[in-house]
């Protein structure tokens, strides 16, 4: 199985902050992994597929990369609706594997 | 639009059967693989099953093998999932999600809204 770690599992920013999410894959996934933003209640969301590709209507602040075994997840400056939990998955080789999750909270 | 909705939760006794069903619309349903996913409360989210377009391939999550049953009915537009002997772990909201691929990588883009399972006697 391809476990899937994310740092930090907690953060804590202001709004206008540049924030940093990393997921870690225990073996290489080429680009194949992509992001949710999950608020309380609701349906997780898709933000980024294919490591890289914003999904539309997702705004441009948020921006992954990687390849391999290390993505990151970059919000570029922080909104008052970006406080939620991130999650990363990788979608494609069974079982499929999300990370546990970055809580990001407002300072 | 794109829709999927989720029914069938509910409080079962341990041990006991539900059905989930996700009904979709918006969308040409047979073309799509599709998904369980649950979340505990206060817990991540865990991939339960997937189930191809035609029902040719179908996963399950470890825990779940042998105890759950996905199936989907494309002349319906509706997914489902047979819950058997179930635990107390088993206690989450379940989602069904829609597969899109993209240059060989998929991803889940559409989700519904969650339906609660109870396990508790």
């Amino acid at each position: 199985d391809i476990q899937l770690t994310q740092s930090p599992s907690f953060l804590s920013a202001s709004v206008g902050d540049r924030v940093t999410i990393t997921c870690r894959a225990s073996q290489g996934i080429s680009s194949y992994l992509a992001w949710y933003q999950q608020k309380p209640g609701k349906a997780p969301k898709l933000l980024i597929y294919a490591a890289s590709t914003l999904q539309s209507g997702v705004p441009s602040r948020f921006s992954g990369s990687g390849s391999g075994t290390e993505f990151t997840l970059t919000i570029s400056s922080l909104q008052s609706e970006d406080f939620a939990t991130y999650y990363c998955q990788q979608p494609d080789s069974y079982p499929i594997t999300f990370g546990q999750g970055t809580r990001l909270d407002i300072k | 639009e794109v829709q999927l909705v989720e029914s069938g939760g509910g409080l079962v006794k341990p041990g006991g059967s539900l059905r989930l069903s996700c009904a979709a619309s918006g969308f040409t349903f047979s073309s799509h693989s599709m998904n369980w996913v649950r979340q505990a409360p206060g817990k991540g989210l865990e991939w339960v099953s997937s189930i191809s377009p035609g029902s040719d391939y179908i996963y399950y999550a470890d825990s779940m093998k042998g105890r759950f049953t996905i199936s989907r009915d494309n002349a319906k537009n509706s997914l489902y999932l047979q819950m058997n002997s179930l635990r107390a772990e088993d206690t989450a909201v379940y989602y069904c999600a829609r597969k899109y691929y993209y240059d060989g990588s998929g991803c889940y883009d559409y989700w519904g809204q969650g339906t609660l399972v109870t396990v508790s006697s």
